[in-house]
């Protein structure tokens, strides 16, 4: 099967840096994603990384290294919108996709 | 251009009873896949539709099945529903010719049985 571990919970301020860990265990996928998700709301694509390496899209950037089964996310000068759920994804053959636990970050001024 | 849209936005339902819900994926789109979010949890993905067929399903019962109709709208059914049922359903679309297109999501109905 398919497993995704990230932290439960993160707290920053705003202007911060803060970065999401990902480890995952499957046997084969398409590549990794991003999802953000407001409270009550629906989950909106952040990045998706199909090869190994950083992806940068504004503030945000995402980075994937297959040999180590690892990823993170990586929010930059952080706004108090950005206090969401994010949910590391694996996009697996037939695009189902795999989403881990996801990580409450909570940003304070 | 819209979005994908979910119908209805709440449902209370019992236990046992039986229910509907309705998704429009977004335009252009051909693929609809159903996901359950129960609080505090990750989408779990239920099955894809695909040309008005269930094209992969995750780890559901019998009871949870869909349809998708011509026009790429689907639905998804639940029967003889269970206290656990209660969570959010989400729909999301996607073009199937990307195989890694990004998937946009509904948002959702929240679904409680009583």
């Amino acid at each position: 099967g398919q497993s995704l571990e990230q932290p439960s919970e993160v707290t920053a301020v705003e202007g911060a840096i803060v970065q999401i860990n990902c480890t995952y265990q499957t046997s084969g996928f398409y590549g990794l994603s991003w999802y953000q998700q407001h409270d009550g709301g629906a989950p909106t694509f952040l990045s998706y990384n199909g090869l190994d390496g950083l992806e940068e899209t504004g503030r945000f950037s995402s980075f994937l290294s297959r040999s180590d089964s690892y990823g993170y996310l990586l929010l930059q000068e952080l706004q108090m919108k950005d206090s969401a759920s994010y949910f590391c994804v694996l996009n697996q053959a037939g695009t189902a996709l795999i989403f881990g636990k996801g990580t409450t970050l909570s940003v304070s001024s | 251009d819209a979005g994908v849209t979910q119908s209805p936005t709440h449902l209370i339902k019992t236990r046992g009873q039986q229910v509907t819900l309705r998704c429009s994926p977004k335009s252009g789109h051909d693929t609809v896949s159903w996901y359950q979010q129960a609080l505090g949890q990750g989408p779990q993905f239920i099955f894809q539709y695909y040309e008005e067929e269930e094209r992969q399903r995750g780890n559901f019962p019998d009871r949870f099945s869909g349809h998708q109709f011509p026009n790429y709208s689907s639905e998804l059914n639940v029967n003889a529903l269970l206290l656990g049922d209660s969570a959010l359903y989400l729909c999301a679309s996607s073009l199937d010719r990307i195989i890694t297109d990004t998937q946009y999501f509904g948002p959702g109905t929240r679904l409680t049985v009583l």
